[in-house]
Formats: C-alpha cells, sequence, structure tokens
C-alpha cells in the first residue's frame, strides 16, 4: 500500500540555519508529490509540488525516485516559515494520502 | 470569494447521537474530500467526491456517510457518534483530480467535534 513517511515531528532550528524536512514514500508507480503547510491559524495550502519544480518561499523539494524521498529544504530559515509541513502523495487515483506531518519552530 | 467553508466550527456530541456537517465551495470545483486530522496520524481522507451525485470510500470511511447532491455541497454524516470519532474534520476542494494540473486541494478552516 502506498505510504508516506515523515520521521520527524518536530524539527527546531534558529533562524538563518539550513532547513531540511524529510519525506520518504512507498508506492510502486510513479507517484505525484507534493507539501502541504498550515501556519498558526491559517488554512492547510499548497506549498509546493514536484511536477512544478519551482522555488516557494526559498524551499525547494526534489523528487529522488532512487530512494523514494521528496524531502523540503531551504538554505536560511526565517521565523515566518514556523508551521505544520505534510508531505502527501497521490498516486494513479484521486486521492492524496498524507504523512504524519512536521512541525518546524524557527528560533530567533 | 468565501472559497472552502465549513459548518460547525465546533461541536460536542453524547455517545449514538447524530450530527451533519456541512462543508460548501464557490470554485465551481469538481472534486471534493473529507478528512480527518488526528494527533500524531496526520491527515486520513473519509470519503471524497469527483462530481455531482458520485462519492467514494476513502482509508477510514467506516462511521461515517456523505451526500454530494450540488456541486458546491459535500456534507459528512455520522449516524451514530463514537468518542473515537473524536477529531477535527476538514473538508477540501479541488478543480480537477489526479495528474492534473489543477489538483491542487483547497481547504476548510476546519471543524472540531467532541464525542463524550
Amino acid at each position: 500500500a502506498q505510504r508516506v513517511t515523515q520521521p520527524e515531528k518536530l524539527l527546531s532550528v534558529f533562524k538563518g540555519a539550513p532547513v531540511e524536512l524529510k519525506c520518504n514514500y512507498s508506492y510502486s508507480g510513479s507517484p505525484e508529490l507534493f507539501w502541504y503547510v498550515q501556519y498558526s491559524r491559517q488554512r492547510l495550502q499548497l506549498l509546493l509540488r514536484h511536477i512544478s519544480r519551482e522555488s516557494i518561499k526559498g524551499f525547494t523539494a526534489d523528487l529522488n525516485k532512487g530512494e523514494t524521498s521528496f524531502h523540503l529544504k531551504k538554505p536560511f530559515a526565517q521565523e515566518e516559515d514556523s508551521a505544520m509541513y505534510y508531505c502527501a502523495l497521490t498516486d494513479n487515483t484521486d486521492k492524496l494520502i498524507f504523512g504524519t506531518g512536521t512541525r518546524l519552530q524557527v528560533f530567533p | 470569494n468565501a472559497g472552502v467553508t465549513q459548518t460547525p466550527k465546533f461541536r460536542v456530541l453524547k455517545t449514538g447521537q447524530s450530527m451533519t456537517l456541512l462543508c460548501a465551495q464557490d470554485m465551481n470545483h469538481e472534486y471534493m474530500y473529507w478528512y480527518r486530522q488526528d494527533p500524531g496520524m496526520g491527515l486520513r481522507l473519509i470519503h471524497y467526491s469527483v462530481g455531482e451525485g458520485t462519492t467514494a470510500k476513502g482509508e477510514v470511511p467506516d462511521g461515517y456517510n456523505v451526500s454530494r447532491l450540488k456541486k458546491q455541497n459535500f456534507l459528512l454524516g455520522l449516524e451514530s457518534a463514537a468518542p473515537s470519532q473524536t477529531s477535527v474534520y476538514f473538508c477540501a476542494s479541488s478543480y480537477e483530480g489526479y495528474r492534473s494540473s489543477y489538483n491542487e486541494q483547497f481547504f476548510g478552516p476546519g471543524t472540531r467535534l467532541t464525542v463524550l
């Protein structure tokens, strides 16, 4: 069965430090991967998707099919990046499968 | 343009009571979804709909029913609430589904349900 694993429940860094939120998936086919983010008192929203290959708010994520990973990276964390981050996968259906989420705390 | 709205925001039920959660979207989206969010478990799909009059089961459908009589509304029903259904429920919608450039899901603010 398809699965998305986010091994870290909480990641704490200082402002200006690099950030990497890990995401691994299990799926035998060709998945579509996403990162969704939920800032405090805001709705869950799309941050980026792998097919777009773009940088959003300084974040990037590269799909590594060999390692079945889709880690989210940012070279210099900002306090406003503090949020809950969810990695998600869609297979050959209309369903989105979410990981358990990682809370990023960026300290000043 | 309100996006995705959910009614109610909070609700407390007693075991065995029934209730309906309403999700409405004004973006003319075809696809609508109901998720539950529990600590340490992320979001899990309960039911979804790929168009007016259609529904399909997600990952955790037991104990829930849904209806999509109008394109803009997606109702989630609990016929006999149980404490295990205490959760935060999120509705989402998207213009298209799988493998589409327009499959971004837009989420509602959530409904916090407690079953005593």
